[in-house]
């Protein structure tokens, strides 16, 4: 069973809407959680990163929450644009000196309609 | 700066074949490390690398196999090309910190028929 998972597995929204992406984890112990944008046929670019203690970050029109005790985080599009449409991946890191212990979620595949 | 490269973007193999996967990275970043990514599944470690020298599996290592000459360049080989391994590769390279940021490649199809 994936240690990250997300929901919903896709979703299709309107220019101008918001929408919200979730993220349920059980690593643990973790050390930071990070939010990547994947645009087709690119590799995935770090949109947010919060560690254990950090609730919310916010990069434009991406806001990340996290909820550390009960293992859940969102990310929030703000009036989406066209370019928006990617999929958005959640990773766990698990602490530090772990290298390469990343978790990856499957992503949710969002495609923004004019 | 370049960034992370990775050649050749797309590869077509047959059963059997072996070739290498090319990764670059010239931010000086000590950590690099291949991933595979698969429909409906999160992105899954092949192999990483700490440094110039040292080596170290990940969570699917098996018909792979990979070095670390430099700081830049970390390949990775297939040693004898299977359909389960047709997938999108990535290549990604972090620097040592509390955070470990990495930055990807663009990605190698790889299609093994």
């Amino acid at each position: 069973k994936n240690q990250v998972e997300q929901s919903p597995q896709s979703l299709i929204i309107l220019e101008g809407k918001n929408c919200t992406l979730q993220c349920n984890y059980t690593v643990s112990p973790f050390s930071n959680l990070r939010w990547y944008k994947q645009d087709t046929g690119r590799g995935p670019v770090s949109l947010t990163i919060m560690t254990f203690s950090e609730n919310t970050k916010s990069n434009g029109r991406y806001t990340a929450t996290l909820d550390a005790d009960t293992k859940q985080s969102s990310l929030h599009i703000t009036a989406s644009q066209l370019s928006d449409s990617a999929s958005y991946i959640c990773v766990v890191s698990r602490p530090v000196g772990s290298w390469g212990k990343l978790q990856f979620g499957a992503g949710t595949q969002v495609v923004v309609t004019p | 700066n370049a960034g992370v490269t990775q050649t050749p973007k797309f590869q077509v193999l047959k059963t059997g074949q072996s070739m290498t996967l090319q990764c670059a990275q010239d931010m000086n970043h000590e950590y690099m490390s291949w991933y595979r990514q698969d429909p409906g599944m999160g992105l899954r470690l092949i192999h990483y690398s700490v440094g110039a020298g040292i080596t170290d599996q990940g969570e699917v290592p098996n018909g792979y196999n990979v070095s670390r000459s430099t700081t830049e360049d970390f390949p990775l080989r297939l040693l004898s090309a299977a359909p389960s391994q047709t997938s999108v590769y990535f290549c990604a390279s972090g620097r040592q910190g509390q955070i470990h940021e990495q930055y990807f490649g663009p990605g190698t199809r790889l299609t093994v028929t």
